[in-house]
């Protein structure tokens, strides 16, 4: 079972308030990712980080936020809540080598499910 | 345009039989093939990974085959079990970039019955 954490595992909160979705890995690995994902849907990349001091946005636009200020720890941010951004968050880690290389698996964390309203 | 595209949308088989699941992709460069299993409420879990040159990976139950020839992917599930209940998702990565993107299928759900 991966080393992979996410808090709360569920949030309803109302619109405008501020939230911070938790991701924590204890495995060491420089690369985290954060995903969204909608019921039967696939899986986009909101966010990124190589390592501490490096966040990069990834393939779907979000009105979220994210710091890497230890290479454990990958929060996200919602300044202020709206109900489009009701979804599941996923966040992933890996080795160094690439979010594609065939040698380092990417694991994922249990999800966030957030319901704004 | 690189795209994932997963057959059927949903399954549902008894329990001790066999499925096999499509996955067939436009991505190039190609890099390797994931087929992972999901929960509901939970995040992904990887069952295998295949590079251009594996054509057959198995673990334990769950057995996938990759033809890069035609870019298609299967994923065969022997005696399936209840808990095998969960989507299947298919995740093809590129080369072509530092970052290495994972492009993902919309997942195949499949339901076991007692």
């Amino acid at each position: 079972e991966a080393d992979i954490y996410q808090t709360p595992r569920y949030l309803v909160i109302g619109t405008g308030k501020k939230i911070t979705l938790e991701c924590s890995q204890t495995m060491g690995h420089d690369k985290m990712y954060w995903y969204q994902q909608d019921p039967g849907m696939e899986l986009h990349l909101i966010h990124y980080s190589y390592g501490v001091n490096s966040t990069e946005k990834g393939d779907l636009s979000s009105e979220s936020t994210v710091s890497r200020i230890r290479t454990e720890h990958f929060p996200l941010t919602l300044e202020s809540a709206r109900p489009s951004h009701t979804s599941q968050y996923l966040c992933a880690s890996s080795e160094s080598g690439g979010q594609g290389s065939s040698s380092y698996e990417q694991y994922f964390g249990p999800g966030t499910r957030l319901t704004v309203t | 345009k690189n795209q994932v595209e997963q057959s059927p949308q949903s399954l549902i088989i008894l329990e001790g039989k066999n499925c096999t699941l499509q996955c067939n992709y436009t991505v190039s460069p190609f890099s390797n093939l994931r087929w992972y299993k999901q929960d509901t409420g939970r995040g992904p879990v990887s069952l295998t990974i295949m590079t251009f040159s594996e054509n057959t990976k198995s673990n334990g139950r769950y057995t996938a085959t990759l033809d890069a020839d035609t870019k298609q992917s299967s994923l065969h599930i022997t005696a399936s079990q209840l808990s095998d209940s969960a989507s299947y998702i298919c995740v093809v990565s590129d080369r072509g970039s530092t970052l290495g993107r994972l492009y993902f299928g919309r997942g195949t759900q499949l339901t076991v019955w007692p």
